[in-house]
């Protein structure tokens, strides 16, 4: 599976818009983009996935660039619950293996 | 009505024994897996098991054994703890293989002594 990229941490105001970013620039034809969190002391919690175009749920929306090599996690209005560490997982059509890496710790001020 | 769910939350053991962590979900997959997330929290995956066939399994030690009486349940079993095991375990489930979406459970503390 493709590695993905992503900062090692970000703020965001609550109430504003979070933009998380996620480089896959050696994602194949058919692999997926996954966003999963982990909120302290508790379970990875799925949020999104997408492959191609763009996608939005009750949760998040999912950019994904046109060449599939970067997307970008966008939680509208985020809020003091949303701090979380949130992981991007590249993942192939045939593989249950969900390869997490170091994630993005976002943390949501008042 | 929780999905995934495990027992213990917490284990704390002595070096050498044995121990089992269960795991049970009510979603009706057909994949369940084990994850171990250690101290520096990197997740990885260790098995899964899919109608009661081991499809995945990582280079583990063999200490390790997964265990599953039906696809509603995937047991954990480490013998001979050593002081390296100490980690959260996650189990998950998956309605089926591929890219479907797994569901986590609260996941397990152990430690070792």
């Amino acid at each position: 599976d493709a590695k993905t990229t992503q900062p090692p941490s970000m703020d965001c105001a609550e109430g504003r818009a979070a933009n998380l970013p996620c480089n896959h620039s050696t994602i194949s034809g058919n692999e997926y983009v996954y966003w999963y969190r982990q909120i302290h002391s508790q379970g990875p919690q799925y949020i999104i996935h997408g492959l191609k175009n763009n996608e939005t749920n009750e949760m998040a929306s999912l950019i994904i660039t046109e060449d599939r090599k970067s997307s970008t996690l966008i939680l509208p209005h985020a809020t003091l619950r949303d701090t979380a560490v949130y992981y991007c997982i590249v993942r192939g059509y045939n593989n249950n293996d969900m390869r997490f890496g170091a994630g993005t710790r976002l943390t949501v001020k008042p | 009505d929780t999905a995934v769910s495990q027992t213990p939350k917490y284990l704390v053991t002595q070096m050498g024994n044995d121990k089992s962590i269960k795991c049970e979900q009510n979603l009706g997959h057909d994949t369940m897996y084990w994850y171990k997330q250690d101290s520096k929290k990197f997740l990885k995956i260790m098995f899964s098991y899919n109608n009661k066939e081991l499809i995945i399994n990582e280079t583990v030690p063999n200490r390790f054994s997964p265990k599953s009486p039906d696809k509603a349940h995937l047991n954990l079993h480490i013998n001979s703890l050593e002081l390296g095991d100490s980690a959260v375990y996650f189990c998950a489930s998956s309605p089926g293989t591929a890219t479907d979406t797994q569901y986590f459970g609260p996941g397990t503390r152990l430690t070792v002594l």
